[in-house]
């Protein structure tokens, strides 16, 4: 069964940082795509960004609000993604949800494609920022 | 203001029938497929169903998705209460190159 495991959220003044951890069991995960998804109190879902396996290249997609801010990266030696955020603002207050990216793929004549979407999810990490 | 659009509660009775629709456009819907996740009060988003209208192993077969056109919808039949929980559909955004979220639907079980 995999699960996921968040740390590191807290309370933080604005323009602060903070770094997330996320561990990762039951799955390869050198061959994992992971995702972070925000929610912030009483409000939706908010997509953050997510990170390839390296065997993709290892690259980092990150949503609007955060671009810039926030980084995403991987150490998968320990089975572990962190979301470093950096200028923090009061609206970057809300849970932090870490997510496995799974693929459903299919062939169509001589071509394969695929598609990706967020799958085991974690129970969460809470970040204020004031 | 998010690029898709759900409706923010539905209702229906016990042992009924209900949908929720998810709006887009074609930079996303219109080209991607949708998945959609159901969050129960205090917990996290669980995945109900990918690519429009697959269904995860252990999933009821209660829950249905489809598509057509640049919206999509969930169907639950046969209405528990244990069904109360928000409901999330998602997309790939082709322009914002980002998943994008729908503002969610709070499902009340009357």
């Amino acid at each position: 069964e995999v699960q996921l495991v968040e740390s590191g959220g807290g309370l933080v003044k604005t323009g602060g940082s903070l770094r997330l951890s996320c561990v990762a069991s039951g799955l390869s995960f050198h061959n994992a795509w992971m995702s972070w998804v925000r929610q912030p109190p009483g409000k939706g879902l908010e997509w953050v960004g997510r990170i390839k396996s390296e065997t993709n290249g290892g690259t980092t997609d990150y949503a609007a609000p955060v671009k810039g801010r926030f980084t995403i990266s991987r150490d998968d030696s320990k089975n572990t993604v962190s979301l470093q955020m950096d200028s923090l603002k009061t609206e970057d207050t809300a849970m932090y949800y870490c997510t496995t990216v799974q693929y459903y793929d299919f062939w169509s004549g001589l071509s394969q494609y695929f598609y990706y979407y967020m799958d085991v999810w974690g129970k969460g990490t809470t970040v204020t920022v004031s | 203001q998010s690029v898709v659009t759900q409706p923010p509660s539905v209702s229906e009775a016990p042992r009924q029938r209900v949908t929720i629709s998810c709006s887009g456009s074609s930079s996303n819907i219109g080209n991607n497929a949708v998945s959609w996740y159901q969050q129960l009060p205090g917990k996290a988003p669980k995945l109900l169903i990918y690519y429009d209208d697959i269904l995860p192993s252990g999933v009821s077969d209660r829950f249905s998705g489809s598509k057509s056109g640049t919206s999509a919808s969930l169907a639950i039949s046969g209405l528990q209460s244990e069904d109360e929980a928000g409901y999330y559909c998602v997309v790939w955004d082709d322009s914002l190159h980002a998943w994008v979220f729908g503002g969610g639907t709070k499902l009340t079980v009357l």
